[in-house]
Parts: structure tokens; C-alpha cells; sequence
């Protein structure tokens, strides 16, 4: 099975801030990527797939980058809806695998 | 609009049975593939299942295989999960999610999912 490592698994910042969390592939899995932004108590809704393409509804302070092993969701200026969990997911082979999650939080 | 809507919360003793329904809205079924994906209580996501958009095709985590079984009625734009044998740590919240494409191929096509359904609580405990 791949094996997705997030970090960090948590992070505090301000609004406006520019975060970034880095998902890490325990094998080459090309740009097959996605990510997911999940609220308390909510499903989980998806951000970003094929590693670098934006969901359409998504707004653009969203980006997404990497291929390989090692990619990285940006959020440009962090937004007060934005404090979250997000999660990636391999796309490239069976089981469909997670990352644990990082935590965004209000600093 | 696209709506994925899952049955409700469920409490189930260790080694029984349970089923599980989403009934979609908004697309035309049979032209998307389907998953199952859990999240335990306080824990990261688990993918579970996958279904082709005309049912041909499943497959499964190897935590459930043998044990859960996924299906779909085309007819009723309605998903399914048949959960047996469960154990406590088949406890977690259920989400069916729609895949943007007919089947659910890694790396080809569109293997991730979108929208998700609210979820459904299913505990495992005597």
C-alpha cells in the first residue's frame, strides 16, 4: 500500500497568513493527488485533484503543486472559512489511500 | 443539484449485519462511478469500496473484503454497502461520494471523489 504523510499535523496562523502543507508519497504516484478540505461535523469537499488543477467553486487563493512523491497545498491568504482539516489522497493505486490530516487553526 | 443523501445513524452488536443506503439526486446515476469512504471517530478518512457506474465492477479495502459488500440499483439511483461481520473497529462515520468518472481506475481517469454525502454514524458495540 502507498503511505501519505502529512505535515505538520497541525498548524496555527492568522487570517492573511500564507500557509502550507506538504503531503509526502511513500512511492512515486506521478501527479495522481488530490485534496480535500474537511470542517467540524461536515464532509469532507474537494480542493484540488490531478496535484495542481482547482476544483471548480474553489476559490484561486487555493493552489496546489508537486509530482513524484512530493507535493504541497498552498492557501495565498488565509481566509476565516479556511480553519479546517485538510487531507490528501493517492489517486495512482489500489487501496485508495489518506494522509492523516493537518489541522489549520486560528493563532 | 447534486445531492448524495445516506442512511441514518445505526447501532450494531459485534458480528452482526447492516446495510447501507445512498440515494442520490441531481446526475444521472449509471454514468458515475461510486465509493464508500469511513472516518472513525476523531481519525483521518479510509477509503472503502468502489463500484463502476453500471455495477460490474467493485472493489474493496482489504480491512472489509470478505466482510462488506457494495452495490448499486441503477434504477432507484441508489448506492448500497452490506456490512457483516462487523467489528468495533468498523465503528466510524460512512460517506458515500461520487466519482467523476464511470469507473474507478488509479491513475486514469478521475479516481477521487466529489461531492461526498453527509455520512452516516454506524457503531459496533454490545
Amino acid at each position: 500500500d502507498i503511505q501519505m504523510t502529512q505535515s505538520p499535523s497541525s498548524v496555527s496562523a492568522s487570517v492573511g497568513d500564507r500557509v502550507t502543507i506538504t503531503c509526502r508519497a511513500s512511492q512515486g504516484i506521478s501527479s495522481w493527488l488530490a485534496w480535500y478540505q474537511q470542517k467540524p461535523g461536515k464532509a469532507p469537499q474537494l480542493l484540488i485533484y490531478a496535484a495542481s488543477s482547482l476544483q471548480s467553486g474553489v476559490p484561486s487563493r487555493f493552489s496546489g503543486s508537486g509530482s513524484g512523491t512530493d507535493f504541497t497545498l498552498t492557501i495565498s491568504s488565509l481566509q476565516p472559512e479556511d480553519f479546517a482539516t485538510y487531507y490528501c489522497q493517492q489517486a495512482s493505486s489500489f487501496p485508495l489511500t489518506f494522509g492523516g490530516g493537518t489541522k489549520v487553526e486560528i493563532k | 443539484e447534486v445531492q448524495l443523501l445516506e442512511s441514518g445513524e445505526n447501532l450494531v452488536q459485534p458480528g452482526g449485519s447492516l446495510r447501507l443506503s445512498c440515494a442520490v439526486s441531481g446526475f444521472t446515476f449509471n454514468y458515475y462511478a461510486m465509493s464508500w469512504v469511513r472516518q472513525a471517530p476523531g481519525k483521518g478518512l479510509e477509503w472503502v469500496s468502489g463500484i463502476s457506474g453500471g455495477g460490474g465492477t467493485t472493489y474493496y479495502a482489504d480491512s472489509v473484503k470478505g466482510r462488506f459488500t457494495i452495490s448499486r440499483d441503477n434504477s432507484k439511483n441508489t448506492l448500497y454497502l452490506q456490512m457483516n461481520s462487523l467489528r468495533a473497529e468498523d465503528t466510524a462515520v460512512y460517506y458515500c461520494a461520487k466519482v467523476p468518472d464511470i469507473v474507478l481506475v488509479p491513475g486514469a481517469g478521475a479516481p477521487w471523489f466529489d461531492p461526498w454525502g453527509q455520512g452516516t454514524l454506524v457503531i459496533v458495540s454490545s
